[in-house]
């Protein structure tokens, strides 16, 4: 089984729509991203967790908002859902480490919302 | 906010040819990360590395912490390295990363 994953893998919805993107994982890691993906842009950083208790902004907040439910848990929610929302989104994860720590990414979810 | 810039975007290639793409960022930086992503999405982590050489299988990557510049080498190239290979910067507190800043990927074809 996957140490990272996210659901769903695929969704349309439409616009003003509240969606949910959910993440988990087994790999026992504090931190915890969300990032999206667009063609052209590369990866920008949505939201960051240290901890259940402790959740970060990143560069493209705007629009979104996270929960940390438990450690192995982190949901990523579009309160009323945009057309330039669209785009692929990934959760990862990292251990502390000496350095940060490599990060761990889910398999994605691409989103498109008409 | 670091700025990183890779090249070249776009990059084919004939088998067995030896590969470099070259990632620069203007902050300095904790440790600097090499992602490969496959035409499926899903996105694997080569290296992540804070000074000098690391080296896996064919893969090599390379870091110059003075001149912000770090590179991505692979040697006998074969069309299953035909990915898009992304670098990102990382900027860590506490133990652990802000998250990280990409540049823009660089898509690789390798053609039997």
């Amino acid at each position: 089984d996957a140490d990272v994953t996210q659901t769903p893998r695929n969704r349309i919805t439409k616009t003003g729509k509240r969606i949910m993107l959910e993440c988990s994982q087994t790999k026992g890691h504090d931190r915890m991203y969300w990032y999206r993906q667009d063609p052209g842009l590369g990866l920008q950083l949505i939201y960051y967790s240290f901890d259940v208790k402790d959740i970060n902004k990143g560069e493209i907040s705007d629009g979104y908002s996270v929960s940390r439910q438990a450690q192995a848990k982190f949901s990523l929610s579009l309160e009323s859902a945009i057309p330039n929302q669209t785009a692929l989104y990934f959760c990862a994860t990292s251990d502390p480490g000496l350095a940060g720590g490599e990060q761990f990414f889910g398999p994605g979810t691409r989103l498109t919302v008409l | 906010k670091n700025e990183v810039e890779q090249s070249p975007q776009n990059l084919t290639a004939q088998e067995g040819e030896f590969i470099t793409i070259n990632c620069s960022y203007s902050v300095g930086i904790s440790a600097l990360h090499w992602l490969q992503q496959h035409p499926g999405g899903g996105i694997v982590s080569l290296f992540m590395l804070s000074s000098g050489k690391k080296k896996h299988g064919r893969l090599i990557a390379t870091i110059n912490i003075q001149e912000k510049h770090s590179s991505l080498h692979i040697t006998a190239s074969h069309p299953r390295d035909s990915a898009v290979y992304i670098c990102a910067a990382g900027q860590y507190s506490g133990g652990g990363a802000d998250g990280l800043t990409f540049g823009k990927g660089t898509h690789l074809i390798i053609q039997p």
